[in-house]
């Protein structure tokens, strides 16, 4: 079984601070992708990686950062967090090229951020 | 650019009730489909995933269905229990092989 994991279930930060969010996967997937889910307004995407040292801005990057420095790791930067951030956080993974098609994509447990 | 929507957002049956929830997208070029469940708190689990080329996948009582040329795809649930209770995701990839979401339907089953 694919495993994403999210190194916390939940994180309190102050406003101004630096704020990392930390996504492994077991399954060598070429595709990672950080998301942020609100109540009424569902998944945005705000970076995805498609391999190491790549990164491609979501819809939303406003306010963030990433790093794919291995492949199993993709990481979510809040350079100064704010509280209009604080939010559910979710790390997926998916394989790519033809099989793309039908590789599922595999989400984490989520992170829950609140800034304070 | 790819919008789905669900319908509807808001779900509450009796135990037993076979149901169907609802997923349309407006741009039928997708490489495939995602069905996911979410229970409160916790991330996204997959649960059917349909390619473009088929009909429809099923497991256990799942069964999702795909039309692209009229753009929808249907969850059916067959003699849902309390614990089907949870918000029900679904997500088309396209060329860019990004999933666009929709905003779920949200179960409620009561007994």
């Amino acid at each position: 079984d694919v495993k994403v994991t999210q190194s916390s279930r939940y994180l309190v930060k102050r406003t101004g601070e630096k704020v990392f969010l930390e996504c492994v996967q077991d399954m060598d997937h070429e595709n990672m992708f950080w998301y942020r889910q609100d109540p009424g307004l569902g998944l945005r995407l705000i970076y995805f990686s498609y391999d190491v040292k790549m990164k491609e801005k979501g819809d939303i990057p406003e306010g963030y950062s990433v790093s794919r420095e291995k492949k199993e790791r993709f990481s979510l930067i809040l350079e100064s967090a704010s509280t209009n951030q604080t939010s559910m956080y979710l790390c997926a993974s998916s394989t790519t090229g033809a099989a793309t098609r039908y590789s599922p994509l595999h989400f984490g447990n989520g992170t829950r951020l609140t800034v304070t | 650019k790819q919008e789905v929507t669900q319908i509807p957002a808001a779900l509450s049956v009796p135990e037993g009730e076979n149901l169907v929830l609802n997923c349309s997208f407006t741009d039928s070029a997708i490489y495939n489909l995602q069905w996911f469940r979410q229970d409160p708190g916790k991330g996204l689990t997959s649960l059917l995933l349909i390619q473009s080329s088929q009909r429809e996948q099923t497991s256990g009582r799942l069964n999702a269905s795909l039309d692209k040329s009229s753009g929808r795809s249907t969850l059916y649930i067959a003699a849902s229990q309390p614990g089907d209770s949870a918000t029900y995701l679904c997500a088309a990839a396209g060329g860019s092989y990004i999933p666009t979401f929709g905003r779920g339907t949200s179960l409620i089953v009561h007994p």
